[in-house]
């Protein structure tokens, strides 16, 4: 059963700062991971995609990378500013099931 | 516009007072998707269908139930709510790569 873990769970930087994010999981036979972004009480927005045959996806200041082998991924947010406060969310999509980590919750101070 | 909507967005009920809570897609999508959110568990899948008439149990179908007679609609049903089904339930569709999300449901059964 896949298993998906976050680190850290959450995080706190200044403005301007860049980030990485963490997300690891156990079965590395995945079609995709997905990186979403979810504000307090609200749904769920993608942010990137990146397919099993591919090394990383970029879209705007944000950077996702995926290493099958190491069964990891990291989001690297450039430039922090305080709209990028959230929780992220990353998930695997394996055989039929999209399988989420627990989140990071992101806070950046001005 | 692409997307995925539910309905209703808050619902509070009483224990036992059956209940549905719809969900329809406007992309043509195959997959539909339902789950739950609880603070420190996250997002786990209820239930999904591959397609009309095809649904199976996802990590916690325990008290609901499902149906798909048509590609666009997939309705949660709790035909006996209980108060640990207070939660935030998300529907979701999904292409060949992506997932889309509906933006949620707040339940709370009493």
């Amino acid at each position: 059963k896949q298993e998906v873990t976050q680190i850290p769970a959450a995080l706190s930087v200044p403005e301007g700062e860049n980030l990485v994010l963490n997300c690891s999981f156990t079965d590395s036979a995945i079609y995709n991971l997905q990186w979403f972004r979810q504000d307090p009480g609200k749904g769920l927005t993608s942010l990137l995609l990146i397919q099993s045959s591919q090394r990383e996806q970029t879209s705007g200041r944000l950077n996702a990378s995926l290493d099958k082998s190491s069964g990891r991924s990291t989001l690297y947010i450039a430039a922090s500013q305080p709209g990028d406060s959230a929780t992220y969310l990353c998930a695997a999509f394996s055989g039929s099931r999209l399988t989420f980590g627990e989140g990071t919750q992101l806070t950046v101070n001005p | 516009e692409a997307q995925v909507t539910q309905n209703p967005r808050y619902l509070i009920t009483v224990t036992g007072k059956k209940l549905t809570v719809t969900c329809s897609q406007n992309m043509n999508h195959e997959y539909m998707s339902w789950y739950r959110q609880d603070p420190g568990l996250g997002l786990r899948q209820i239930y999904y269908s591959m397609n009309v008439e095809v649904t199976d149990k996802g990590d916690v179908p325990e008290g609901y139930k499902v149906s798909r007679k048509e590609k666009r609609n997939f309705p949660l049903i709790l035909e006996s709510p209980s108060p640990n089904q207070t939660s935030l339930y998300f529907c979701a569709s999904r292409d060949y790569n992506e997932q889309f999300f509906g933006p949620g449901t707040r339940l709370t059964v009493l």
